[in-house]
């Protein structure tokens, strides 16, 4: 596709349901990025797919959370048992190469997860 | 703290005004990057200054990135009521994801 695709644009889910947020990068882009971000908050890191390299996840804020991306392109964030504090816009971004490369990273519009 | 902190946290100015955002920064960097997101939503990118950069200009943008001091500067000129939004400005280390600090919302009135 032309850009970073995310889906559900929203999704309202009860306390202690898990949830999955998908993320198609675009084409050709080896690094893929999750962040979270609250209402009014900025961005905060979740976890970060370069390549075949193992995933940085050192911005999971707890083991409720994982991700894993298949073939090198489409990544899923699953959020088991949620929690009301899980409540944010969950964003995926894409780049062509890493970090440290200079590339520009292109976000998707996000995920706005609320749970009631 | 963040890596990357913006202040001021809010800006509201006069449409033709010049709207400057400041960002400081913790450790070393390979580049940074400011950001700009409407409604809570996707974030675009705007610019990019590397660190070996100075100064560096795209339209109605320019970027200052000061590495001794470990800060750098947005500014916009002539601002429109379509530049309301915020701002964010993100580091590069080239050891992990790109960090982003809280931002700057900026609003200007027609």
């Amino acid at each position: 596709g032309a850009g970073v695709s995310q889906s559900p644009s929203n999704k309202v889910t009860e306390k202690g349901k898990d949830v999955e947020l998908r993320c198609d990068p675009i084409s050709g882009h080896t690094a893929l990025y999750w962040y979270r971000q609250s209402l009014g908050q900025g961005l905060e890191f979740l976890i970060y797919f370069q390549g075949n390299s193992a995933p940085d996840k050192s911005g999971l804020p707890s083991d409720r959370f994982s991700a894993e991306r298949t073939g090198g392109s489409v990544s899923t964030l699953t959020i088991q048992r949620t929690q009301q504090e899980d409540s944010a816009v969950y964003l995926c971004a894409s780049s062509l190469e890493g970090q440290g490369t200079g590339n520009t990273i292109y976000f998707g519009e996000g995920s706005w997860l609320t749970v009631v | 703290s963040q890596q990357g902190e913006e202040d001021p946290q809010a800006l509201s100015i006069q449409e033709g005004e010049n709207a400057t955002m400041n960002c400081s920064y913790k450790t070393s960097i390979n580049n940074l990057q400011w950001y700009r997101q409407n409604s809570g939503r996707g974030l675009v990118h705007l610019i990019l200054i590397r660190s070996n950069e100075r100064e560096k200009h795209s339209g109605r943008l320019r970027v200052t990135l000061d590495t001794s001091k470990k800060s750098s500067s947005l500014l916009i000129t002539a601002s429109r009521a379509a530049d309301t939004a915020s701002y964010f400005c993100a580091t590069d280390t080239g050891r992990r994801a790109l960090t982003f600090g809280s931002g700057t919302r900026l609003q200007v009135q027609p």
